[in-house]
């Protein structure tokens, strides 16, 4: 089993619409959880680190579920400018390693 | 500009090449990273340094060999690679491993060295 899975897309929205991404990770001992964003043929920049209750920056929203082992990204009011990859990014607490999932495809369309 | 800089950016060698890249932050992190990211793969975690000293090793074939001089610079030495090994190799670095506190473990990107090995 992977470590962390994300459903590729592509998801191809509207400008204005909700859309929402989901990522299990296999470890339950994970702690720390981030989503990134990358654009095409550039680097994953920090998007947002997921906090236990729940965190809200602005548009995007980043839930936890320990129970079921999942993380979700919401955005609301998409944007052109929000057509990136999504990456679900997971560590353990212990060892040195971070998890990465192969990323949800988003496009906004005008 | 993330504090992370990757140098060459695109780089073509043959697999006879020896060749490095080379990655510097400037951002007073203690842990550096290289990854190796594929067309439709996640990343894959190839070295990790904490402190000058590699604490992680992820089984990464001896053609490619990691040098870490100080906290600031990490490089990642070529030799003989195979047209497999064509990819975007990112460095990354972390205030601290991947185990510490939240906010201390998030991780900064360079921009990459997109290889070609023919």
């Amino acid at each position: 089993r992977k470590e962390v899975e994300q459903d590729p897309g592509p998801f191809n929205v509207p400008e204005g619409a909700t859309v929402a991404f989901n990522c299990t990770y296999s470890n339950s001992a994970s702690q720390s959880f981030f989503w990134y964003r990358q654009d095409c043929r550039k680097e994953p920049k920090l998007l947002m680190s997921v906090y236990s209750s729940g965190n809200e920056d602005g548009r995007f929203t980043a839930q936890l579920n320990r129970a079921s082992q999942y993380i979700s990204l919401l955005i609301r009011d998409s944007k052109l400018s929000d057509s990136a990859t999504y990456l679900c990014v997971v560590n353990q607490n212990t060892g040195n390693q971070f998890y990465f999932g192969t990323g949800t495809s988003l496009t906004v369309i005008p | 500009e993330t504090g992370v800089t990757q140098t060459p950016r695109h780089l073509v060698m043959g697999m006879t090449n020896k060749k490095s890249l080379k990655c510097e932050q400037h951002l007073g992190h203690n842990a550096m990273y290289w990854y190796k990211q594929s067309a439709k793969k996640p990343l894959e975690l190839m070295f990790v340094y904490s402190l000058e000293e590699r604490v992680e090793n992820n089984s990464v074939p001896s053609r490619f060999s990691p040098e870490c001089p100080n906290s600031s610079h990490l490089f990642l030495h070529l030799h003989t690679l195979q047209p497999e090994d064509s990819a975007l190799y990112l460095c990354a670095s972390s205030q601290d491993l991947a185990g510490a506190t939240l906010g201390k473990n998030i991780q900064y990107f360079g921009a990459g060295t997109r290889l070609s090995v023919l």
